[in-house]
């Protein structure tokens, strides 16, 4: 079955940092989201992605942060300059269509990231 | 403003019996769609199960069922016949038809005793 993948599972990084998390979304998905969620809280959407070009954002979702596609299969989410608070899981979900009966968004298993 | 509220923050069911967890949500959009997700310990995401807003059936996945009551915007999950592996976070989100993003609930703890 067909499965959105995340790496690493971990990242461990000084504040300051820059990171990247990867993911990999579903083959024949075109609409492509990260979210994020601290620890012991829900789950909070900060950007979608289509056709290139960001669909959405939360306020969130400052200068601080930057998403690419960079090939056809690869999308990423850049952290600038980690700070404390960023420590959080990122989840990437992708989904066929926005609208639909394929509007379903998939996730991967997250990226825990902690900033020391 | 709050859009989902589960306000079940834990529960206990008997390992094969059912168990309802409450979502509510608030939108002004006619459409939209409603989502639940399991989370084990382990940390993923799961779909379980969607419910579009003019589905006229109430929406089964397995073992999963969501009693849709749109006038009361409510949309409980029913997990029957619980199992050990049940035990996980559920999440309840919605889409409103204009959005990109699910907006998520607080989430219940369920954990199945056998």
């Amino acid at each position: 079955e067909p499965e959105v993948t995340q790496t690493p599972s971990h990242q461990v990084t000084q504040m300051g940092q820059e990171v990247i998390l990867r993911c990999v979304p579903i083959s024949n998905h075109l609409y492509f989201y990260w979210y994020r969620q601290i620890l012991g809280q829900k789950v909070e959407f900060l950007v979608s992605f289509y056709n290139n070009e960001i669909s959405e954002k939360s306020e969130i979702f400052d200068d601080q942060f930057s998403v690419e596609r960079p090939d056809g299969s690869n999308f990423t989410l850049k952290i600038r300059s980690t700070k404390l608070e960023d420590s959080a899981m990122y989840f990437c979900a992708s989904s066929e269509e926005r609208d639909g009966a394929k509007n379903i968004q998939y996730f991967g298993a997250g990226t825990r990231l902690s900033v020391l | 403003a709050q859009k989902i509220t589960q306000t079940q923050p834990g529960m206990f069911v008997q390992e094969k019996e059912a168990v309802t967890l409450d979502c509510t949500y608030d939108t002004s959009d006619q459409s939209y769609g409603l989502f639940w997700y399991k989370q084990p310990s382990s940390g993923e995401m799961i779909f379980l199960i969607y419910q579009g807003s003019y589905d006229e059936q109430n929406a089964t996945e397995g073992r999963y069922s969501l009693n849709f009551q749109k006038a009361r915007k409510s949309a409980n999950l029913v997990i029957s016949a619980s199992q050990l592996g049940d035990s996980a976070m559920y999440f309840c989100a919605m889409r409103d038809t204009n959005d990109y993003k699910l907006s998520f609930g607080a989430g219940t703890t369920v954990t199945v005793r056998a």
